[in-house]
């Protein structure tokens, strides 16, 4: 079974500080993978677009890497901002039968001023 | 270039009846998908369109379902509403298969 997990679920950091998000799935056999900001009750903001031949994609003080093998990526944040407060959401896209986008349950960032 | 756009935002029903969500995707992009976003399940694939045609479809029961139009826009039909169907209904739109795919802003639609 496709399934995408993210780790931590909740995360409250100071201001300033660097951080990493992760991510997890199951079946290494991935398109791509995007990585997703959630503001309250809105709807998602992509972030960054990972293509399986890529290893890493980076912007402004966002940076998201790649391991297919062993079926993980991770979201670097650097000098957290209270505007990067958020719920961070990992989508992973297989192709194929699939064709869908699988998403992870999300971390909840709380970056406190 | 204008963004992916859905109408309603707010949307309050009663149980048993019927709804209908529209989605206008990115000028340009022919793929719509539609998501369903729920605190207890997260967000769960619905369907896709691709040119006028379903591509694909989630694991939800017959009372959901949607249709393209030509000019790529996509609507999104619940039919004998349930109280579970309460949710934030999401829309996304991309160039084609495997490309970044863009959200809406959402339908938030509360089933009393």
């Amino acid at each position: 079974k496709q399934e995408v997990t993210q780790i931590p679920a909740a995360l409250s950091v100071p201001e300033g500080e660097n951080l990493v998000l992760n991510c997890s799935f199951t079946d290494s056999a991935i398109y791509n993978l995007q990585w997703f900001r959630q503001d309250p009750g809105k709807g998602l903001t992509s972030l960054l677009l990972i293509q399986s031949s890529q290893r890493e994609q980076t912007s402004g003080r966002l940076n998201a890497s790649l391991d297919k093998s062993s079926g993980r990526s991770t979201l670097y944040i650097a000098a957290s901002q209270p505007g990067d407060s958020a719920t961070y959401l990992c989508a992973v896209f297989y192709g194929g039968a699939t064709n869908k986008l699988i998403f992870g349950t999300g971390t909840l960032l709380a970056v406190q001023p | 270039k204008a963004g992916v756009t859905q109408t309603p935002r707010y949307l309050i029903k009663t149980r048993g009846q019927q709804v209908t969500l529209s989605c206008s995707p990115i000028s340009g992009h022919r793929s719509v998908s539609w998501y369903q976003q729920t605190p207890g399940q997260g967000l769960q694939f619905l369907f896709e369109y691709f040119s006028e045609t379903q591509r694909n479809k989630g694991n939800f029961p017959g009372r959901f379902s949607g249709r393209q139009f030509s000019n790529s826009r996509s609507e999104m039909n619940v039919s004998t509403l349930e109280l579970g169907d309460s949710a934030l209904y999401l829309c996304a739109s991309r160039l084609g298969g495997g490309y970044e795919q863009y959200f809406g802003p959402g339908t938030r639609l509360t089933v009393t």
